[in-house]
């Protein structure tokens, strides 16, 4: 079974600074992916980062950047130059091949509140 | 192009009552899930279609949900003998292939009364 750990219910940072939301997961397959998702109060889920198990290089878009950290199973997502946009529910979510081949396992999620 | 697109956005119903929510995937998707969420979570995968064909079925709660995808593009979650436990928000998904980035609608709110 696949699971997906977020342990910070919520999280705020000032507008322009640096914020890390954390993320573990479990998984006994080796060739999975792993995805940051954002969700406005609008309710759309939206793609904001994505990293293959078999890449060692962080993957990174624009302000978004990852840490991942394969053998401790850890995927954090670091955020800069926080902007007020960035307010939303995060969820971190595993896509781990074998019998759960095409389904996401999403964590718990992390509201992040960004402040002016 | 077009996203993802789900009606209603919102549907209120009575216990015992049937829904049927509707998902138009991206063009050329061949992949499309279904996802339920509840209040302050995070989506569970309810049901997963490779083309027409139910690739995982593994995530409907009971025989209550079924859901069908005729031609390999629309999809069509239907829900039997609602109960107040259903409430929630019911999240379509679609991917190009197997195992691509799943892009998601804006979701149904289903509330059951």
């Amino acid at each position: 079974a696949q699971t997906v750990t977020q342990s910070q219910p919520e999280m705020s940072v000032q507008e322009a600074e640096t914020v890390t939301l954390s993320c573990t997961y479990d998984t006994s397959e080796n060739n999975y992916y792993l995805f940051w998702y954002k969700q406005p109060p609008s309710r759309q889920m939206i793609l904001v980062i994505r990293q293959e198990a078999y890449k060692q290089q962080n993957a990174t878009e624009n302000r978004f950047s990852v840490n991942f950290q394969k053998a401790a199973k850890s995927f954090s997502l670091k955020i800069s130059d926080s902007q007020l946009g960035d307010t939303a529910m995060y969820f971190c979510a595993l896509n781990a091949g074998g019998t759960s081949y095409g389904k996401l396992t999403f964590g718990q999620g992390t509201i992040l509140t960004v402040h002016p | 192009g077009a996203g993802v697109s789900q009606t209603p956005s919102n549907k209120v119903t009575e216990k015992g009552k049937y829904v049927e929510l509707r998902c138009d995937p991206i063009s050329g998707h061949t992949a499309l899930y279904w996802y339920r969420q509840s209040l302050g979570q995070g989506p569970e995968f309810l049901i997963y279609f490779q083309g027409t064909g139910a690739a995982d079925d593994s995530g409907l709660p009971n025989d209550r949900f079924f859901a069908v995808r005729p031609e390999g593009s629309v999809s069509t979650l239907k829900i039997q003998r609602t109960e107040r436990g259903d409430s929630a928000v019911y999240l379509c998904a679609s991917s190009l292939q197997d195992r691509e980035t799943q892009y998601f609608g804006p979701g149904t709110r289903l509330l059951v009364l």
